[in-house]
């Protein structure tokens, strides 16, 4: 069966430090691969998707970036982190194939101080 | 127009009894409906889809499609304070786009 790994759960991060957020699949080859945030409270904001290696493709302008540098492993990196990048972070995947659902990671909180 | 619309809720129910959650979406190319359960502090987790048409029960599941009406619901029977959490819908179209609701709250008082 498949399973998705996020780490770390929390994460604690001064203004303008880097960041790096990991995610990885097993039990599945090339996945579409997601990036979210969720602010308190809020919905699900989209930041990032691929649908293969190097392919990433970008929802909103923000000093966050991603890269899949293998085909199950999908990271989330900022060089300096801004007081509004606070929120809990989530990795989804789904098939390459079909219109299936999506899974989740157990997702990262982070607080930026 | 949002892609996915719920209400926010909060809805509150009496444990035991039936809980009706609604979603709109807009786009008539969409293919496949979810319904995923997302308590505090944790992250969503998928309970139904349905791809047609008509009812689809799963335990004290249902999810109802109407794609001519735009119109996905997700019914739980004999509601368990358990149940209390929040409930995404999410549709997903042509090339893999995913949308999601920006969910609607569920209490079940017991």
């Amino acid at each position: 069966s498949q399973t998705i790994h996020q780490w770390p759960a929390t994460l604690v991060q001064p203004v303008g430090s880097p960041l790096s957020l990991e995610c990885t699949v097993e039990g599945t080859s090339n996945p579409n691969l997601y990036w979210y945030r969720q602010a308190a409270g809020r919905g699900l904001q989209l930041l990032f998707y691929s649908v293969g290696i190097g392919q990433i493709s970008s929802e909103v302008p923000q000093n966050l970036s991603a890269s899949r540098p293998q085909d199950r492993q999908f990271i989330l990196s900022s060089k300096k982190l801004l007081l509004s990048d606070s929120g809990f972070y989530l990795c989804a995947w789904s098939p390459g194939h079909g219109y299936q659902p999506q899974h989740f990671g157990d997702g990262t909180r982070l607080s930026i101080l | 127009q949002k892609e996915v619309e719920q209400n926010s809720g909060p809805l509150s129910v009496p444990e035991g009894a039936i809980a009706s959650l609604n979603c709109t979406y807009s786009d008539r190319g969409s293919q496949s409906f979810f319904w995923y359960r997302q308590y505090s502090g944790k992250s969503p987790e998928l309970i139904m889809f349905i791809y047609s048409n008509g009812d689809k029960e799963d335990g004290r599941f249902t999810a109802q499609l109407n794609k001519a009406s735009q119109y996905v619901s997700l019914l739980i029977r004999d509601s368990q304070p358990s149940d209390s959490a929040t409930y995404l819908c999410a549709v997903n179209r042509p090339g893999n786009q995913f949308y999601f609701g920006t969910g609607t709250s569920l209490t079940v008082i017991p």
